[in-house]
């Protein structure tokens, strides 16, 4: 389809392991972010790629969270050494970015459980 | 700290009232406003926005209402359907095209048949 795609759509690992999660915005879209949705709480920013400009990190929690983003399509959220209160639904979301404001469109997002 | 405030965690609402979904903001540079709805194991899906030019937008059953001076918008939705139960979530941004998006923690909305 056309929409953002995000995987996998599940992932378990055992605490202290590395996880990638993939994100594919919509074709075109400069803009992209990545948030992350722990039980019961609402969407925490964690970063966001406009186009060729620098990153904003500032929601990344700690160092063992980074971000690219390549050729300025597909993203990567990766987490080291992860602990159980990294569990969360991880989402992706891309807008066309520019000087007009337009909504973003999400993924389904990748459940996370560490063990 | 907290930018971006849903002060109700949930609401209840019977089939064909209005429900009224509240939302806070601290940032005066906040520009544009959004509404998304989530249904459970689905990403956030756009509902309806609102320049800080205008004081209300209306589509539909949804209308979003906007009071800068008081740093508060307001979803309206008339009449509510079951099919509306989710969750909802303010969002907003500054007026560059650099400024990010800031979701509230939203509210859950259960419309009773």
């Amino acid at each position: 389809g056309a929409g953002v795609s995000q995987s996998p759509s599940n992932k378990v690992t055992e605490k202290g392991k590395d996880v990638e999660l993939r994100c594919d915005p919509i074709s075109g879209h400069t803009a992209l972010y990545w948030y992350r949705q722990s039980l019961g709480q609402g969407l925490e920013f964690l970063i966001y790629f406009q186009g060729n400009s620098a990153p904003d990190k500032s929601g990344l929690p700690s160092d063992r969270f980074s971000a690219e983003r390549t050729g300025g399509s597909v993203s990567t959220l990766t987490i080291q050494r992860t602990q159980q209160e990294d569990s969360a639904v991880y989402l992706c979301a891309s807008s066309p970015g520019g000087g007009n404001n337009q909504p973003q469109h999400f993924g389904d997002g990748t459940r996370l459980s560490i063990l | 700290d907290q930018q971006v405030k849903q002060n109700s965690p949930s609401l209840s609402v019977q089939e064909g009232r209005i429900s009224i979904l509240n939302c806070d903001y601290t940032n005066s540079m906040f520009d544009y406003f959004l509404w998304y709805k989530k249904y459970p194991a689905e990403g956030p899906t756009f509902l309806i926005s609102i320049s800080s030019i205008k004081d209300k937008n209306e589509d539909g059953r949804f209308t979003v209402f906007l009071n800068k001076s008081a740093k508060h918008l307001s979803l309206h939705i008339v009449p509510s359907q079951p099919g509306d139960s989710a969750v909802y979530f303010c969002a907003a941004k500054g007026e560059t095209s650099y400024d990010k998006v800031i979701f509230g923690p939203g509210t859950s909305l259960s419309v009773i048949p």
